[in-house]
């Protein structure tokens, strides 16, 4: 069965630099989620999108954009990188339908900034 | 934002062993989310419940909503089952929302 791919799976930045970050949905899918995870700790919600509208907002630093396109990819941009967004980000995705569902994760990018 | 609590953070045991770790949050929510994540770093859903008890192979959870607390059970635990355990709730407490992580229960089980 189709999974959650997301791309690059691995990324090196400067400081000061800016990534982009992109996320497939499992097809039929209508729901994106991205977290970002830091060394050693729990993983944190950023933002979520509901057919291409954003529908929660969690702990996104202004620094950082995202979005939900037509065929319901979704990129997050990240802007001025500071050595502290070094984590891994993680993008799920379900078929929401507007009530909690099941999450399905992909299997990360991990950012590295220098 | 809801709080999650999980119990315990750390947990080694024996080959066959039964396994349980504890949930409890502190908002009402829609829906409570049980996920592994293994060294590699990848997340498995294990389960999302709303109410009473769901079955997939040798793990059970459980859910009280009056008392804000669910449990994940493993019988039979293997070395395989080693990886960290997250609880999770809905961020701002229903809908399509993102989550909240508990701290995760890191779970070795030795041969």
């Amino acid at each position: 069965a189709a999974g959650v791919i997301q791309s690059p799976r691995h990324l090196i930045k400067e400081k000061r630099e800016t990534a982009t970050l992109k996320c497939y949905p499992i097809p039929r899918h209508d729901t994106v989620y991205w977290y970002q995870q830091g060394p050693g700790q729990d993983p944190q919600f950023l933002i979520s999108f509901y057919e291409k509208m954003q529908s929660d907002k969690g702990s996104i630093p202004d620094r950082f954009s995202a979005q939900q396109f037509s065929d319901y990819h979704s990129e997050l941009n990240m802007s001025s990188l500071e050595l502290g967004d070094s984590a891994l980000y993680f993008c799920a995705s379900s078929f929401a339908g507007g009530s909690q569902e099941t999450q399905y994760f992909g299997p990360g990018t991990r950012l590295l900034v220098l | 934002k809801n709080e999650v609590e999980q119990s315990p953070q750390n947990l080694t045991a024996q080959e066959g062993e039964f396994i349980t770790i504890n949930c409890s949050y502190s908002v009402g929510i829609s829906a409570l989310h049980w996920l592994q994540q293994h060294p590699g770093g990848g997340i498995v859903s294990l389960f999302m419940l709303s109410s009473g008890k769901k079955k997939h192979g040798r793990l059970i959870a459980t859910i009280n909503i009056q008392e804000k607390h669910s449990s994940l059970h493993i019988t039979a635990s293997h070395p395989r089952d080693s990886a960290v355990y997250i609880c999770a709730v809905p961020y701002s407490g229903g809908g399509a929302d993102g989550l909240t992580f508990g701290k995760g229960t890191h779970l070795i089980i030795q041969p």
